[in-house]
């Protein structure tokens, strides 16, 4: 069965620093989604992006972040001047739809920012 | 605001029934899913209602009213490897493409 893929399982950073976390969705779909889990708290929704441009973004994605889909198959999210606080899982999702179609989320990226 | 409440811990033995609800409050309802989350793993999905009644998917089955801004998901012949985080999560309709907002979450235990 089809997965998204994320890289890499782990990444540990000073703070200040930038990160990219990569994803590559499942080959058909056309939505793609970030979303944060801060350990031992909730999913949180940060970004959805369709046919190249930003959908909606939530008020934790600020400035600071921003996302790329740099060819057809990977799907980034770049974190500038990390802070103590970004460390979090960060899940990537995508769906062959909108609407009721589930969203197969990646293992992850766990980042630790020191 | 936006917000889902569920219970934060459920325990149970291996072959009971648990039912695990949820109550939302959200602008721009589209429809109620349940995602299973064990320790350190992705969330997986469980099920989906847009509509009112229950969706029954083997041993799991999600019920969603409305009305009443409610759902929940039943768990039947309970295995010990469905000790999990289980979330209710609403998809919304905010702007122009659904995104999930997601519950605390409910630890599942079940024990022997």
């Amino acid at each position: 069965e089809p997965e998204v893929t994320q890289t890499p399982s782990h990444q540990v950073t000073q703070m200040g620093q930038e990160v990219i976390l990569r994803c590559v969705p499942i080959s058909n779909h056309l939505y793609f989604y970030w979303y944060r889990q801060i350990l031992g708290q909730k999913v949180e929704f940060l970004v959805s992006f369709y046919n190249n441009e930003i959908s909606e973004k939530s008020e934790i994605f600020d400035d600071q972040f921003s996302v790329e889909r740099p060819d057809g198959s990977n799907f980034t999210l770049k974190i500038r001047s990390t802070k103590l606080e970004d460390s979090a899982m960060y899940f990537c999702a995508s769906s062959p739809s909108a609407g009721n179609q589930p969203q197969h989320f990646g293992d992850g990226t766990r980042l630790s920012i020191l | 605001g936006q917000s889902l409440e569920q219970p934060s811990e459920v325990t149970a033995v291996e072959g009971a029934i648990v039912q695990i609800n949820c109550t939302y409050q959200t602008s721009g309802f589209y429809g109620l899913s349940w995602y299973q989350q064990h320790d350190g793993g992705a969330p997986t999905f469980l099920s989906y209602n847009a509509l009112d009644g229950l969706e029954e998917t083997g041993r799991f089955s999600s019920f969603l009213s409305r009305s009443d801004s409610y759902g929940y998901l039943l768990l039947q012949e309970l295995q010990m490897k469905d000790s999990a985080s289980y979330f209710c999560a609403v998809m919304n309709y905010g702007g122009s493409q659904g995104n999930l907002i997601f519950g605390k979450g409910t630890k599942l235990s079940v024990k022997p």
